[in-house]
């Protein structure tokens, strides 16, 4: 069974302090590591897809990385706007009977707070 | 629409009824999925959609949860004999094609009282 792990589950930093969140996964053949941003009281909003371990995406003042084991979501010099919960999820190569793989299995998030 | 659109955005219902969930994915996208998230947890899979049949149901809790998708557009979650567990955020995604990324709609909270 696919396995999501993020940590830590809180993070409180000060505007401008970097900082790493970090996604451990298993999964019986990774097709694709997803990360999402979540706003309260909103559906998740997708930031990257990361294929293959050594992977690098950047978007703004976040960067993910991929291993074959986790994932890593840079902060770099963050602002207050953002303050969001994380979500990674990961997508199998091949579903339960064979076919391709389709749905995203999350981990439980991590909630970021951006103090000015 | 450009979103994803959800409605109704919030449902109150009575214990035992029957309520349904309405989900207008992105037009072209011919993958949808609909999620359950509980307050504080990540997104759980319910259901995926390829077009107008169920690809994967293997999420659904039991026999109470059932969606369609019947012209291969909109979807409707439907569950019946509500349950006070049965409380939470629905989630619909769609996607271009099944192995692409998913973009979510804003959700719709239920809460059976």
């Amino acid at each position: 069974e696919d396995q999501v792990t993020q940590s830590p589950e809180a993070l409180r930093l000060q505007e401008g302090e970097s900082s790493s969140l970090n996604c451990s996964y298993t999964v019986s053949g990774l097709r694709g590591l997803f990360w999402y941003r979540q706003d309260p009281g909103k559906g998740p909003e997708f930031l990257f897809t990361l294929y293959s371990a050594g992977e690098e995406k950047e978007k703004e003042r976040l960067k993910a990385t991929l291993t074959k084991k986790e994932s890593f979501l840079h902060i770099t010099a963050p602002k207050p706007e953002d303050s969001a919960t994380y979500l990674c999820a990961v997508q199998p190569a091949r579903g339960p009977l064979g076919a391709a793989g389709n749905k995203l299995t999350f981990g439980g998030g991590t909630r970021v707070l951006v103090k000015p | 629409g450009a979103g994803v659109s959800q409605t109704p955005s919030n449902k109150v219902t009575e214990k035992g009824k029957y309520v349904e969930l309405r989900c207008d994915p992105i037009s072209g996208h011919t993958a949808l999925y609909w999620y359950r998230q509980s307050l504080g947890q990540g997104p759980e899979f319910l259901i995926y959609f390829q077009g107008t049949g169920a690809a994967d149901d293997s999420g659904l809790p039991n026999d109470r949860f059932f969606a369609v998708r019947p012209e291969g557009s909109v979807s409707t979650l439907k569950i019946q004999r509500t349950e006070r567990g049965d409380s939470a955020v629905y989630l619909c995604a769609s996607s271009i094609y099944r192995n692409t990324e998913a973009f979510f709609g804003q959700g719709t909270r239920l809460t059976v009282v």
